[in-house]
């Protein structure tokens, strides 16, 4: 089946870091993947749609200097997070569509990574 | 807008079966999606309905009216393991996954 890798699974970092989250298709290619965010006991919110070749379309309230999204690749996406503040803190999560299809295609979802800002 | 609506919670008892709901309200219809999400792990895919009528998966099965804008996922057979949120997501006509707040399953022994 299609595995999404995403890394790292755990940071722990001081206020003001930058931190990088890379979201990779190991065995098929993905021209969309996603960026989800989730809180405690709340559900998936999406943050960005990440194109490959183009620029990421942030969703309403998402600051896109903040949370800068490259799409280099049919297998790689990656989130970087400047300058984290301990509100940054969440659970951050990819997902890849497979290019083969926009109909059944479901989302294939990387593990998550935690992040904690201290 | 587009909403979905499920149940912020339900609670089941193991060996018996659930049927968890899920209304929507979207621009436009191409799917509708179930994942099962464990606390503190990313969501896992369980079924897809573009069709109208019930698709069986083991123990688990979602039925799809279009006319009604409403879906269920019902497990049977709930098992300990079972517990965990569930998803609703509907694509819509751009292709984009609108999601529900998910329903946190709880079972008892």
């Amino acid at each position: 089946g299609a595995v999404v890798s995403q890394h790292p699974s755990w940071v722990i970092c001081k206020s003001g870091t930058s931190v990088k989250i890379e979201c990779r298709s190991l065995d098929f290619q993905a021209t969309t993947m996603f960026w989800y965010r989730q809180f405690p006991k709340q559900s998936l919110m999406l943050m960005a749609t990440s194109n490959e070749g183009s620029k990421a379309t942030y969703e309403q309230g998402v600051e896109k200097d903040k949370f800068l999204i490259n799409h280099a690749s049919l297998t790689l996406s990656t989130l970087t997070v400047t300058s984290a503040h301990p509100e940054d803190s969440s659970f951050y999560i990819c997902s890849a569509r497979d290019v083969s299809g926009q109909g059944s295609q479901p989302q294939h979802f990387g593990d998550g990574t935690r992040l904690s800002i201290l | 807008g587009q909403n979905i609506d499920q149940p912020t919670e339900m609670t089941a008892t193991e060996g018996a079966i659930v049927q968890i709901n899920c209304t929507y309200q979207t621009s436009g219809f191409n799917g509708l999606f179930w994942y099962q999400q464990h606390a503190g792990e990313a969501p896992t895919f369980l079924s897809y309905n573009v069709l109208d009528g019930l698709e069986e998966k083991g123990r688990f099965s979602s039925f799809l009216s279009r006319s009604k804008g409403y879906s269920y996922l019902l497990l049977k057979e709930l098992q300990m393991k079972d517990s965990a949120s569930y998803l609703c997501a509907v694509k819509n006509s751009n292709y984009q996954l609108i999601w529900g707040a998910g329903t946190k399953l709880i079972i008892k022994p």
